[in-house]
């Protein structure tokens, strides 16, 4: 059962143009959300979060978007660079659990062409 | 951000032997660390919950007795695969969080393992 799902496994955008990554998400448990950055062989670094109080954070070129009626939260990159290119996983989790338990959506790559 | 180093980054090892990973906070006092494990083009899967002193609490489907984990200390965490098979090669990654609750887990640069 895939609690957090990333639908496009990979985007590809223009340099300067906005990139937006998706995530469902069906465990309404979940309060918690956070997006990684991943490259290849290496481990993900954190990008942004949101709590699910907020319905938008916003750290630099990195905008999320969370729409608890639907499930849904998105990560908007503008302007969008080519060394943004990367896989970007959404994550999860929720109150009660052990520290950062995180459920993980499959990821998407996104291409930034120059 | 807080820095977890994972050692080694990659390794080869023959079947039937035992491979130990380590994982430590280097800048901060882990309560819990968490290892998960990524399969090529696959999202990366928990295999375990390991907190400071206590035993691992595993996901299920994964085998306590193969993937050993101890933490002993609150820098520290190892993740031992026991008799290791082809099937056991992935990609395997730590994360370490300061204290439980709201804290972004920040990631190892996670561990090649390859089994010949």
């Amino acid at each position: 059962d895939q609690q957090v799902k990333q639908n496009s496994p990979s985007l590809s955008v223009q340099e300067g143009r906005i990139s937006i990554l998706n995530c469902d998400y069906t465990n309404s448990m979940f309060d918690y959300f956070l997006w990684y950055k991943k490259y290849p062989a290496e481990g993900p670094t954190f990008l942004i979060s949101i709590s699910s109080i907020k319905d938008k954070n916003e750290d630099g070129r990195f905008t999320v978007f969370l729409n608890k009626s639907a499930k849904h939260l998105s990560l908007h990159i503008v302007p969008s660079q080519p060394g943004d290119s990367a896989v970007y996983f959404c994550a999860a989790s929720a109150t009660g659990t052990s520290g950062s338990r995180l459920t993980f959506g499959e990821g998407t790559q996104l291409t930034v062409n120059p | 951000g807080a820095v977890v180093s994972q050692h080694p980054s990659w390794v080869i090892c023959k079947s039937g032997t035992s491979v130990k990973i380590e994982c430590r906070s280097l800048d901060f006092q882990a309560t819990t660390m968490f290892w998960y494990r990524q399969f090529p083009k696959q999202s990366l899967m928990l295999m375990a919950t390991s907190n400071e002193g206590s035993k691992a609490t595993y996901e299920q489907g994964v085998e306590k007795d193969k993937f050993l984990i101890n933490h002993a200390s609150l820098t520290l965490s190892t993740l031992t695969v026991t008799s290791a098979h082809p099937e056991d090669s992935s990609f395997y990654i730590c994360s370490a969080v300061r204290t439980a609750g709201y804290t972004e887990a920040f990631f190892g640069q996670g561990t090649r393992l390859t089994v010949v």
